[in-house]
């Protein structure tokens, strides 16, 4: 079974704060790393896909970069705010390629 | 929008009784897969199917089944419900590989097995 680990578990911030979360993945058989948000109540929605070593995404605030050689995504938040507390979950491609296996995701909350 | 669609929000069962939990995504995809979730667990796979009728095992399999007879339905069986398959459950679908695109879930189901 391909484990995907992430880091912290949780995390308070206060608004305005800029934070990062890590996510490791087995570096062999990669395919694809995935990047999630889930909020209370609603449907996980995906923020990035990310395939390429050295590759880096920008959706707003949230940015993330990923390191296939050495199995690990980073994604940060610059300047939290209360909207952006939500679950971030990591998937990578296990199955040979053909399913999500996602870490236990971190659970951010940000106060105002 | 895609949309994916779970038959209910809340369920509760007795043990032993055989459940359905049905999935419908209205944007022709190929690809649909059941996950339960659990604390401190995270999100862990059950079954996929890549295509009506074909079906493959995730990570853990055992007490369930599925179904896949149309491309836009995709139904998790739990054959005799037992308490340790409270859980809340999602289903997710995606165009193509995901190597290229998203999964897109739908709102879960949470299920209570008394």
């Amino acid at each position: 079974i391909l484990n995907v680990e992430q880091s912290p578990q949780s995390l308070h911030v206060q608004e305005g704060d800029s934070t990062n979360f890590t996510c490791s993945f087995p570096s062999s058989n990669f395919y694809a790393l995935h990047w999630y948000r889930w909020e209370t109540a609603k449907s996980p929605e995906a923020l990035f896909v990310m395939t390429l070593n050295g590759d880096e995404k920008k959706k707003g605030r949230i940015s993330a970069t990923l390191n296939t050689k050495e199995g690990y995504s980073y994604l940060y938040i610059k300047g939290s705010q209360p909207e952006d507390s939500a679950t971030y979950l990591c998937a990578s491609l296990g199955q040979a390629g053909t399913a999500l296996i996602f870490g236990k995701g971190t659970t951010l909350s940000v106060s105002s | 929008d895609v949309k994916v669609t779970q038959s209910s929000r809340y369920l509760v069962k007795r043990t032993g009784e055989k459940v359905f939990l049905e999935c419908v995504q209205d944007m022709d995809h190929e690809n649909m897969f059941w996950y339960r979730q659990d604390p401190g667990l995270g999100l862990r796979l059950i079954y996929f199917s890549y295509d009506v009728k074909m079906k493959e095992k995730g990570d853990i399999p055992e007490g369930y089944s599925v179904s896949r007879e149309k491309k836009e339905r995709f139904s998790l069986i739990l054959e005799s419900a037992s308490t340790n398959q409270t859980s809340m459950y999602l289903c997710a679908s995606s165009l193509g590989q995901l190597v290229n695109t998203e999964a897109f879930f739908g709102q879960g189901t949470r299920l209570t097995v008394v």
